[in-house]
């Protein structure tokens, strides 16, 4: 049984950047997607971008563009999303996924990480 | 962009009675739609894919429908543990881009 197993919790102060990471523990990795995702305290789900770990093709959200970079270790099997330029807005919960359910090249989210929560604050 | 519209933004059930849950595509996405359960404190979890199949595990309580641009997600007699908040999220666009819709609470009558 495939999981996600996110690093643990960041404080961060603005300006500065975070790195989170996702291994994959008991299936394949480098075949399927991982996507990341964010959740604002008390809001919804907010798509950041993503990478297939085989090819290592990334493809970001244009909110994120040029401030997020997400990369893979096929290796150790995991993945990871660094974001900079912290300000106090990017507070959330920052989830990986990996999308193995696909059918005609579409592929859906599968499973979930268990969510690692970064606070920015000075 | 695509644009996913929910509705409603909070539905109010008693536990044994059905709800249906809409989702909206400001453009097609085919059957390329799913639904996620997020309760508090959790993350979130796959219930259905392609529109209308149920990921493992899943109760066949729980039923998608729909193709374009109108899907719902029908709970038939809710139970306790289903009480979350509900996203629908498309996954048609190739480069990939994801859109979530802003989720639907189902709670407690």
């Amino acid at each position: 049984q495939v999981q996600l197993v996110q690093s643990g919790a960041e404080v961060e102060k603005p300006g500065s950047s975070v790195k989170v990471s996702c291994k994959a523990t008991g299936g394949t990795f480098s075949y399927y997607a991982v996507t990341w995702v964010r959740q604002a305290p008390g809001q919804g789900l907010e798509w950041m971008g993503g990478i297939i770990p085989i090819f290592g093709t990334t493809y970001y959200a244009q909110n994120f563009q040029g401030r997020v970079t997400i990369t893979a270790n096929e290796s150790t099997s995991t993945a990871y999303m660094e974001l900079n330029s912290l300000r106090s807005d990017d507070t959330a919960l920052y989830f990986c996924a990996r999308e193995s359910y696909c059918t005609a090249g579409r592929c859906s989210i599968d499973i979930w990480g268990q969510g690692t929560r970064v606070i920015v604050s000075s | 962009e695509i644009v996913l519209t929910q509705s409603p933004a909070t539905l109010s059930v008693s536990p044994g009675e059905s709800a249906t849950l809409s989702c909206r595509a400001s453009q097609s996405v085919n059957t390329n739609l799913a639904w996620h359960q997020q309760k508090p404190g959790q993350a979130p979890r796959l219930l259905i894919y392609a529109a209308s199949t149920r990921a493992t595990g899943v109760p066949a309580r729980f039923s998608g429908n729909g193709s374009g641009t109108e899907f719902t997600l029908t709970i038939s007699s809710l139970q306790s543990e289903d009480f979350a908040v509900y996203y629908c999220q498309e996954y048609n666009n190739w480069p990939p881009t994801r859109t979530f819709g802003q989720g639907t609470k189902v709670e407690l009558k």
